[in-house]
């Protein structure tokens, strides 16, 4: 059962755009909602996370949006940098145990 | 770096054999997880343990199994090893009660 739906799969973006990845969840009971980023044999690193009552969370150049009520969430990185180049994970969290979107390979373009 | 340790970092297995990979969890975490990324695929939840106890367990079947030491250290064993067992085995550590989890580097198993 997939209970969390993550797109695009991919997103190519020039230098210094916006790039914006969409999740949404289905089990209401989940009470942390992740970011990770993982580079090619690395694991997966935390980004930036975010509570549901919360509707925004900005760390630098990473927001997290957050609509409770549609069960969607979505992480825009501002003034995209080829450093970015990554695979990016959303994931939802109850009792520690992370349910995680399908990824999206993002790659910024120089 | 999260200080979470994963060994061995590569591991080729035959088909029906068992493997055992290691874990240290970060200093003074003491809940770790167990996920398993499938190629192009999101981590998913194998189990987690809390005190020595295994604290939830995700859709793998029994020949996934696990140890927790009183050092918080993991153990991750896989008997009869399939060739869909071949992924990334990723460790993650916590403390109890918060909601941050951090990752190892993995271990890549290949079965063939």
């Amino acid at each position: 059962q997939q209970q969390v739906k993550q797109s695009p799969q991919s997103l190519i973006v020039q230098k210094g755009g916006i790039s914006i990845i969409n999740c949404a969840y289905e089990n209401t009971a989940f009470d942390y909602f992740p970011w990770y980023q993982q580079f090619p044999g690395k694991g997966p690193a935390l980004l930036i996370a975010i509570r549901p009552d919360v509707s925004e969370k900005k760390e630098g150049r990473f927001t997290i949006s957050f609509n409770k009520s549609a069960k969607q969430f979505s992480l825009h990185i501002m003034d995209s940098q080829p450093g970015d180049s990554a695979t990016y994970f959303c994931a939802a969290s109850k009792a520690q145990k992370l349910v995680f979107g399908q990824g999206t390979r993002l790659t910024i373009n120089p | 770096e999260t200080g979470v340790t994963q060994s061995p970092t590569h591991l080729i297995k035959t088909r029906g054999q068992q493997v055992t990979l290691r874990c240290s969890s970060q200093s003074g975490h003491n809940t770790v997880s167990w996920y398993q990324q499938a190629l192009g695929q999101g981590p998913q939840f194998i189990f987690q343990y809390y005190r020595e106890e295994e604290n939830g367990r995700g859709n793998f079947p029994p020949r996934f199994s696990g140890l927790q030491f009183p050092n918080y250290s993991s153990e991750l064993n896989v008997n009869a090893l399939e060739l869909d067992d071949s992924a990334l085995y990723l460790c993650a550590s916590s403390l109890a009660g918060g909601q941050e989890a951090f990752f190892g580097q993995g271990t890549r198993l290949t079965v063939v």
